[in-house]
């Protein structure tokens, strides 16, 4: 399967606790967004990286958010802290600059903080 | 702020008829029109795009009209089918060359009944 994977698919966590998902592109992406998606509610833009560049984060994205693309491949969404208004599902998607806006997005991590 | 938004939250069709689905967007600058559709723990599936000097573009099924004077936008299903059933959400991105942000809409659920 090449199309873009998320891990874990479902998280439970404690409040205050701390919780890192992860996103595998499509690997010819050289974009990768993370999106939050509450229930009824369409996505919502987090942030997203082109290669390892950070280059728009959202005012969603509280300073207990930190999201990471080291090497331009897999990115690393954290929650520090965890507080309950944080569950929802978490989407990653990927696209080729220059190509579609058509993202491809994964399958999502739902988190459950309770 | 700039909002994407449904008229209908949840649409019931029978099997083979043709679905309808409508999204109002408010920015005027918005340059490309994503259609999408999501399946219960699924992320969002790309059905078909629009660019903002197209008034019409079809698909395989499906056809998306653009109506930029009345910022209005709709998704036609042609002979919708039981797979069809799902969230259907509009998607914007506005004008600039950097932009890549997409904007959803709260969504319209289709139920296609027997």
């Amino acid at each position: 399967d090449t199309g873009v994977s998320q891990d874990p698919r479902h998280k439970i966590t404690k409040r205050g606790q701390n919780v890192t998902f992860r996103c595998d592109p499509i690997s010819e992406h050289n974009r990768l967004y993370w999106y939050r998606q509450t229930l009824g509610q369409g996505p919502e833009f987090l942030t997203y990286f082109q290669n390892e560049a950070q280059l728009e984060k959202s005012r969603l994205l509280s300073d207990r958010f930190s999201a990471e693309r080291p090497k331009g491949s897999f990115s690393t969404l954290e929650i520090q802290r965890t507080e309950q208004g944080d569950s929802a599902m978490y989407l990653c998607a990927s696209s080729w600059v220059g190509g579609s806006y058509g993202y491809t997005f994964g399958s999502g991590t739902r988190l459950t903080v309770v | 702020g700039e909002s994407v938004g449904l008229h209908l939250p949840t649409l019931s069709v029978q099997e083979g008829d043709n679905s309808i689905i409508n999204c109002a967007y408010s920015n005027s600058a918005s340059d490309y029109f994503i259609w999408y559709k999501q399946e219960s723990g699924k992320g969002p599936q790309f059905i078909i795009d629009i660019r903002s000097n197209m008034d019409k573009r079809q698909g395989q099924r499906v056809t998306v009209l653009l109506n930029k004077t009345v910022k209005h936008l709709s998704l036609q299903i042609a002979a919708t089918q039981p797979g069809d059933s799902a969230v259907y959400f509009c998607a914007e991105i506005g004008s600039g060359g950097t932009a890549s942000k997409l904007t959803f809409g709260t969504g319209t659920r289709l139920q296609v009944t027997l």
